[in-house]
């Protein structure tokens, strides 16, 4: 049983669409973060958000902590070929265990 | 050189190979960790060392040894693998553990393991 469940597995998308990808859990988490990983590389951390309801914006990305820290959700608004990546979520747990997600997969098609 | 750097990038080793990834960190970090990804599937977890003392170990295989010679160096020796273990080895650092302030990974590349 996974923990944290990321949807949707894949996303293929033309350049200039929106697009939003969920990150959701039944386990509350003390904080939540999202990496960002490219071919042949490792994860990068884009975000952390802390606070129940908490909405933080990077550029055309825009993250949100649920109201309850058991989900999570991250926009991308005119999507663009660099956004191309595996998206992973992981969240912090209480008793420092970093639980993660198994990836949103995002293509953009120029 | 700055951030995370793991060697080799790519490695093919036989079942009855003895082989060791590298990890090194620039960053003054003082906790390193040890990760398995595998298509789909979430990170896994292997090893997880603070102030070089290992404070996790997730009920890896034996054939697995990782070894913390001091804050700035990891390795991951490996033994006697199987085809199943070939995937994608990430080395990974943060200034404190995991549910700590500061728990920001910062990852190398990977090592990719193919085991034949």
């Amino acid at each position: 049983t996974q923990l944290l469940e990321q949807s949707p597995q894949f996303l293929s998308i033309q350049e200039g669409e929106n697009l939003t990808v969920y990150c959701n859990s039944s386990s509350v988490f003390s904080s939540l973060q999202w990496y960002r990983q490219e071919p042949g590389e490792g994860p990068v951390l884009l975000v952390t958000v802390v606070t129940g309801g908490e909405v933080k914006k990077l550029k055309r990305l825009t993250f949100q902590f649920g109201d309850a820290r058991k989900d999570s959700s991250l926009h991308i608004t005119a999507a663009q070929p660099g956004d191309t990546g595996l998206y992973l979520c992981a969240g912090v747990r209480s008793n420092y265990q970093l639980i993660w997600g198994a990836g949103t997969k995002l293509i953009i098609k120029p | 050189e700055t951030g995370v750097t793991q060697t080799p990038r790519h490695l093919v080793m036989g079942m009855t190979n003895k082989k060791s990834l590298k990890c090194e960190q620039h960053l003054g970090h003082n906790a390193m960790y040890w990760y398995k990804q595998s298509a789909k599937k979430p990170l896994e977890l292997m090893f997880v060392y603070s102030l070089e003392e290992r404070v996790e170990n997730n009920s890896v295989p034996s054939r697995f040894s990782p070894e913390c010679p001091n804050s700035s160096h990891l390795f991951l020796h490996l033994h006697t693998l199987q085809p199943e273990d070939s995937a994608l080895y990430l080395c990974a650092s943060s200034q404190d553990r995991a549910g700590g302030l500061n728990t920001e990974a910062f990852f190398g590349q990977g090592t990719r393991l193919t085991v034949v």
